[in-house]
């Protein structure tokens, strides 16, 4: 297997709502990420995941929660969004390394009313 | 930390002519320079990188070239086809942070 899998595939939700994106891969990866994708920008690193464990936080609101329950899996948890919030977002994994590919997922494009 | 600028944002081309792209970052401690292809509504894929201790790469159509001097590289297709058209982006691996930095992206139209 040498796709990431991404669900849902679209959300809506409202300010006060709770949800969770999930992020999947089966290609023995130990790093995973999540990213941010506005329209017609750049993805932006929001977290890193190497092992298991966060590395790296780019200063990301604290209504974004990541969880990573596993090597195979991760999660981001959200929790009263702004509608400023409404983007796709990219999970992606690796090896663990600098010079290693990263390979994204098809996204979940989420629409905070 | 690293910063990358790309050039142009965006390219029009007739099919069959080629198409370059040019990015600068501005670490010198980076050692890692993917290209991602965007289509519309899709995932960026990766269709080549390169690494520092390289100057140059191809895969059929597509080559990278790297000047490590000058902190550029570049992304190169030849025989553009319709199917070519998306948004490119270059990327820079910090070599101190293993954190992954996007350009701004380039749009690639080929017309027929």
């Amino acid at each position: 297997d040498t796709e990431v899998t991404q669900t849902p595939k679209h959300l809506v939700m409202g300010m006060t709502n709770k949800k969770s994106l999930k992020c999947e891969q089966h290609m023995g990866h130990r790093a995973m990420y999540w990213y941010k994708q506005k329209a017609k920008k750049p993805p932006e690193l929001m977290f890193v995941y190497s092992y298991e464990k966060l590395s790296i936080n780019e200063s990301v609101p604290s209504r974004f929660s990541p969880e990573c329950p596993n090597s195979s899996l991760l999660n981001l948890h959200l929790h009263a969004l702004q509608p400023e919030d409404s983007a796709l977002y990219l999970c992606a994994s690796s090896q663990v390394g600098r010079e290693e590919t990263q390979y994204f997922g098809p996204g979940t494009r989420l629409l905070v009313l | 930390g690293e910063n990358v600028e790309q050039h142009p944002s965006t390219l029009s081309v007739q099919e069959g002519d080629s198409a370059v792209i040019k990015c600068t970052y501005s670490d010198s401690a980076s050692n890692y320079f993917p290209w991602y292809k965007q289509e519309l509504g899709k995932r960026p894929q990766l269709i080549i990188d390169i690494r520092s201790n390289v100057g140059e790469k191809k895969d059929q159509r597509i080559a990278v070239t790297l000047n490590k001097t000058a902190k550029h590289f570049s992304l190169h297709i030849t025989e553009t086809q319709p199917e070519d058209s998306a948004v490119y982006f270059c990327a820079a691996m910090s070599g101190t942070a293993s954190k992954l930095t996007f350009g701004t992206g380039t749009r690639l139209q080929v017309t027929l």
